[in-house]
């Protein structure tokens, strides 16, 4: 079974501190997704990186995707109180397109 | 994006009665969709694989039985909850892959809150 283990789980800050979500496994992946995702609601993507080593950036998030394609984070700069949420990432199941989600990481980015 | 419709957002139901959840695709055809279960507080975790016209494939503990997944068209996949009891209560989500060019980029629905007293 493949796993996706994230740390941390939870997260609080203060608005304007940074911080970096990890996204763990011990099995390759073909691809790497992060959502974001509200109460009551489905995830929505922010990223998909495909190469090992793959850096991309998304405004103030920075994603990295673990040169063996087994881990990846995601760096927040300067958080702020809208970036609150249950942030996960999934990792494509080798060829198949199936998607396993992460643990989670609860962030919330107090004012 | 493309979008993705639950229908029900909500639903409550009572113990053994059945629930169908529809997942539909509205702007691209989604020869593959996904269906999740969701704890509170907790991650998404993948129930089966929906493929249009054929049988889907149910992850190692799902009950087909229990839960019945039909992809009848290129837009539309349900689940129905058969004789659903208070530990189904969860929030269900699926999701759609057209495939397009292989990218294999995925639609979440909004999800589908399902409580059963």
């Amino acid at each position: 079974t493949q796993l996706l283990e994230q740390s941390p789980q939870f997260l609080s800050i203060q608005e304007g501190e940074n911080l970096t979500v990890y996204c763990n496994s011990s099995s390759v992946f073909s691809s790497l997704q992060w959502y974001r995702q509200e109460p009551g609601e489905g995830p929505v993507l922010l990223v998909t990186v495909v190469t090992g080593g793959e850096v991309k950036k998304l405004k103030r998030l920075t994603f990295q995707f673990g040169d063996a394609r087994k881990d990846s984070s995601l760096h927040i700069t300067a958080a702020q109180p809208g970036d609150t949420g249950l942030y996960l990432c999934a990792g494509e199941r080798t060829g198949t397109y199936k998607y396993i989600f992460g643990t989670g990481t609860r962030l919330k980015v107090l004012a | 994006g493309a979008v993705v419709s639950q229908h029900p957002s909500w639903v409550i139901c009572k113990s053994g009665t059945s629930v169908k959840i529809e997942c539909r695709s509205l702007d691209f055809q989604a020869t593959t969709m996904f269906w999740y279960r969701q704890f509170p507080k907790q991650s998404l975790m993948l129930m089966a694989t929906s493929n249009e016209g054929s049988k889907a494939t149910y992850e190692q503990g799902v009950e087909k039985d229990k839960f019945l997944i039909n992809h009848a068209s290129l837009t539309l996949s349900t689940l129905t909850v058969t004789s659903a009891h208070p530990e189904d209560s969860s929030f269900y989500i699926c999701s759609a892959s057209g495939l397009a060019g292989g990218t294999g980029e995925l639609f979440f629905g909004e999800g589908s809150r399902l409580t059963v007293l």
